[in-house]
């Protein structure tokens, strides 16, 4: 059963151009959350998403960050017009179901660098 | 506002000792208690789990400890070992999401 799975691993960007990072949960889950990772800091929540809906966007940054995850396909974080401040750490875990039942799964993360 | 406060931010541990990382929590809100253990360049991977219902839970040499009332929760690493030098992140999930303390950087002497 493959894990959480993250493209690209590593992404390189210049100020002002958009980054796309793609997630594909673990079979059989249907839950997706994202999280960003600053140098010498804890995971912060940023997005929770179910197929088709947002369900707690309260960690991300109301402009210039979106988050989808379609009936098809991965979920995708998008980052439009990207800063220096951007560059971390995004991870991607996802779970069976919500709530304190069903552990979260991360992946291995994408490593944005913004110069 | 930090609501999960790690102690402490790095540790040193010969091996063969026991390594203790403790929590603090502020939300009562929270439900479910995991430890993620992080090496570099790769994800966090979850260790082991409490919910507030029990006061300790021990899987292998890892061991959670938890104090409802004083709203604190402590990983135990018995026999520590070099390959348990990791980053160690603990986290409180309320709501569907998880809030992480800092991390705590172990390493594990030979």
């Amino acid at each position: 059963n493959a894990g959480v799975m993250q493209n690209p691993r590593h992404l390189v960007r210049r100020r002002g151009q958009e980054a796309r990072l793609r997630c594909s949960p673990m079979k059989g889950h249907s839950h997706v959350y994202w999280y960003r990772q600053l140098p010498e800091e804890g995971l912060k929540f940023m997005v929770y998403l179910q197929k088709e809906n947002i369900i707690d966007e309260s960690g991300m940054p109301k402009e210039r960050f979106s988050a989808e995850f379609p009936k098809e396909g991965p979920s995708i974080l998008r980052i439009q017009q990207v800063v220096r401040g951007d560059s971390a750490a995004y991870f991607c875990a996802s779970s069976r179901n919500s709530g304190a039942t069903y552990e979260q799964y991360f992946g291995p993360g994408t490593r944005l660098t913004v110069t | 506002q930090q609501q999960v406060k790690q102690s402490p931010q790095s540790l040193i541990v010969q091996k063969g000792g026991i390594s203790i990382i403790n929590c603090a929590y502020e939300n009562t809100a929270f439900d479910y208690f995991p430890w993620y253990q992080q090496f570099p360049g790769k994800g966090p991977a979850l260790l082991i789990a409490i919910r507030p219902d029990v006061s300790e839970k021990k899987e292998g040499r890892f061991t959670i400890s938890f104090n409802k009332s004083a709203k604190q929760f402590s990983l135990h690493i018995m026999d520590s070992q070099p390959g348990d030098s990791a980053t160690y992140f603990c986290a409180a999930e309320g709501y569907s999401t998880l809030t992480f303390g800092k991390g705590t950087m172990l390493l594990v002497s030979p």
